[in-house]
């Protein structure tokens, strides 16, 4: 256990249709990153937060967006979902804002399915 | 942006041989390189990592080897055993931007 928290595990849902995606990272970690793991895309760097603030951005789509708390849990919602946004979806976390500086613990994932 | 070659994609070895997977990266800025082992079903975990200031790196039955002027990178495993059985990723980490590109993943199948 990495003691990064996600949740839902599973959420299946259909096209159009908007969900979010809930992360709490470790204790004492202040980034926390979002990451999308498809298929045919594999490991995709989503976006980053450090403290509350944005602080780098992938791959990630117009219709996604996030957001860290005042409590540091983060939140990934999803929007407008199409098939092809069926993926499992990771949540890290680590203590410093460089990945350079230190490790970063994933959580369990969140599988995604649109139908 | 960083992109991050992963070769092979499929690895089937016998228990006690060694294991070598092939990265290269783009960018020679990229200045940090961890490895990932992903079992089945389960999250990414770190297992080995190297900053660009060093050529090689071990911990036991791993080891990690980096060429900064041909931008690649390798993971090393020796003494092969079922459960190294798992989908490795390398990446590579640029300070500017804040991002890690990853690798496309090596399946690797250790046959007892």
């Amino acid at each position: 256990d990495s003691g990064v928290t996600q949740t839902p595990k599973h959420l299946i849902t259909a096209t159009g249709q908007r969900v979010t995606l809930r992360c709490s990272p470790r204790s004492g970690d202040l980034s926390v990153y979002w990451y999308q793991q498809s298929l045919d895309q594999g490991l995709q760097f989503l976006i980053q937060y450090y403290n509350g603030e944005e602080r780098a951005k992938g791959n990630i789509l117009e219709r996604f967006s996030a957001q860290q708390f005042p409590d540091l849990h983060s939140e990934l919602n999803l929007s407008s979902l199409e098939l092809g946004d069926s993926a499992l979806y990771f949540c890290a976390s680590s203590v410093e804002e460089f990945l350079s500086y230190n490790e970063q613990f994933f959580g369990p994932g969140t599988r995604l399915t649109v139908l | 942006g960083e992109n991050v070659e992963q070769h092979p994609s499929t690895l089937s070895v016998q228990e006690g041989d060694s294991a070598v997977i092939k990265c290269t990266y783009s960018d020679s800025a990229s200045n940090y390189f961890p490895w990932y082992k992903q079992e089945l079903g389960k999250r990414p975990q770190l297992i080995i990592d190297i900053r660009s200031n060093v050529g090689e790196k071990k911990d036991q039955r791993i080891a990690v080897t980096l060429n900064k002027t041909a931008k690649h990178f390798s993971l090393h495993i020796t003494e092969t055993q079922p459960e190294d059985s798992a989908v490795y990723f390398c990446a590579a980490f640029k300070a500017a931007g804040n991002k890690l590109t990853f690798g496309g993943g090596t399946r690797v199948l250790v046959k007892p």
